[in-house]
């Protein structure tokens, strides 16, 4: 079974700072490594797939990085719709998927 | 637009079996795709449970332990969830979504069940 782990928990920034959000998994995943963002009440949403590759509609401010086991979500510059919490996700013997653990990104 | 969902009670007694069904809209479930269900403890993260193909084969968590059935009726155009012998640690929001290769990408809105 792999593992992933996010890295930080928690990550304290204000609007218009760069945020990087980290994910290594206990295998080698490839590039088959997405991110989704959440927020309070709601579904998470599709944000990157194939480890670098933006879903429809979200902006150039987001972008991912990585192969094998060590991953980055870079948020560039971070919009106050941004605050929420990130997580990734593998498609090892997909269907079967799984999550990380989350980093929460606050003001 | 693709839209899902999801129904079914919102409180379960211990012991007996959790049943949820995902209507979706804007798409037909016969055309192909995997359809998923995903829970999420009370500020923890996400948990696959399982994915059914429009065939109806079926792809199950092993961690849920042989507790899980999906369904899928075409007709309808909807797939449903039955977890059976529920504890308090299976209380979750419930989450119904089409699955691709790239992620999840339309998820319904969420449904909280209590196991009490």
């Amino acid at each position: 079974e792999i593992v992933l782990t996010q890295s930080p928990v928690t990550l304290a920034l204000s609007p218009g700072e760069r945020a990087t959000l980290s994910c290594r998994a206990s295998q080698n995943v490839n590039e088959y490594l997405t991110w989704y963002q959440q927020k309070p009440g709601q579904a998470p949403r599709l944000l990157i797939y194939d480890a670098s590759k933006r879903a429809t509609g979200i902006p150039a401010r987001f972008s991912g990085s990585g192969s094998g086991t060590v991953f980055t979500l870079t948020i560039s510059s971070l919009d106050p719709e941004d605050f929420a919490v990130y997580y990734c996700q593998h498609r090892d013997n997909w269907p079967a998927i799984g999550f990380g653990g989350g980093t929460k990104v606050e003001v | 637009q693709v839209d899902l969902q999801e129904s079914g009670p919102g409180l379960v007694k211990p012991s007996e079996t959790l049943s949820l069904t995902c209507g979706v809209s804007g798409f037909s479930i016969s055309s192909g795709r995997y359809w998923a269900w995903i829970r999420q403890p009370p500020g923890k993260g996400p948990e696959w449970i399982g994915s059914i193909y429009h065939t109806a084969k079926t792809s199950y968590n092993p961690s849920l332990k042989g507790r899980v059935t999906l369904s899928i009726d075409t007709s309808k155009n909807q797939f449903s969830l039955k977890l059976t012998s529920v504890t308090a640690a299976d209380t979750a929001v419930y989450y119904c979504a089409r699955q691709t290769l790239d992620g999840l990408d339309f998820w319904g809105q969420g449904t909280l069940v209590t196991v009490s």
